[in-house]
């Protein structure tokens, strides 16, 4: 199957900074990319969807300021928190969607990454 | 509104048990995509299985059996003879079909399999 990494996989940070999450696909071309967060021992949840040159679409609830989502190129797409807080400590999970998975919704997740706010 | 219900958030076995996994849905579109995905203590969502809604044959893979019935809007998640390694967190998935294609998941199941 098709390979989705994120970069870095764990990051500590002292509250206020920014934080910034790269999510890949690594062989082929992702026309869509998600983002997920996943508190512990709780299930994903969808924070955006962005297609490739265009804006992110927020789910409710999600901050767009704050999360600032880029999807500049077909194989890259990258997350930012803002002024992370504690409360913004979790797991985030991108996912991927090339042409061919568009009528099936096929999508290729990456490992997770860790964010510890202190 | 897409939704997904499993209702059982942790299971325990002993190896070599068999155990099933539990998810009823809700959707009001006829076409839709059912998944299940197994996320071990790494994290990493490792995929199983997709099925759409106008397959309702059961399929069998290895000791991983699903089972699919549109009448109870379940897709259920069997695994025959349990190992150590499958214990994890299994999530049942659902999405819309054609361009609508968000992913609602379930809370999660916890499967502990003990020696």
């Amino acid at each position: 199957g098709a390979v989705v990494s994120q970069h870095p996989s764990r990051v500590i940070c002292k509250s206020g900074t920014s934080v910034k999450i790269e999510c890949r696909s690594l062989d082929f071309q992702a026309t869509t990319m998600f983002w997920y967060r996943q508190f512990p021992k709780q299930s994903l949840m969808l924070m955006a969807t962005s297609n490739e040159g265009s804006k992110a679409t927020y789910e409710q609830g999600v901050e767009k300021d704050k999360f600032l989502i880029n999807h500049a190129s077909l194989t890259l797409s990258t997350l930012t928190v803002t002024s992370a807080h504690p409360e913004d400590s979790s797991f985030y999970i991108c996912s991927a969607r090339g042409i061919l998975g568009e009528e099936n919704n096929e999508q290729f997740f990456g490992p997770g990454t860790r964010l510890t706010v202190l | 509104a897409q939704k997904v219900t499993q209702a059982q958030t942790e299971i325990s076995v002993v190896e070599k048990e068999d155990v099933t996994l539990d998810c009823v849905y809700e959707t009001r579109d006829t076409t839709y995509y059912l998944f299940w995905y197994k996320q071990p203590p790494s994290g990493e969502l490792v995929f199983l299985i997709r099925r759409n809604s106008f397959d309702e044959q059961n399929e069998i893979s290895g000791r991983y059996s699903w089972n699919f019935q549109k009448s109870t809007s379940s897709f259920n998640f069997t695994i025959t003879a349990s190992q150590v390694v499958d214990s994890a967190v299994y999530f049942c998935a659902l999405s819309r079909g054609g361009s609508n294609y968000k992913l609602t998941f379930g809370k999660g199941t916890l499967l502990t399999v003990n020696p």
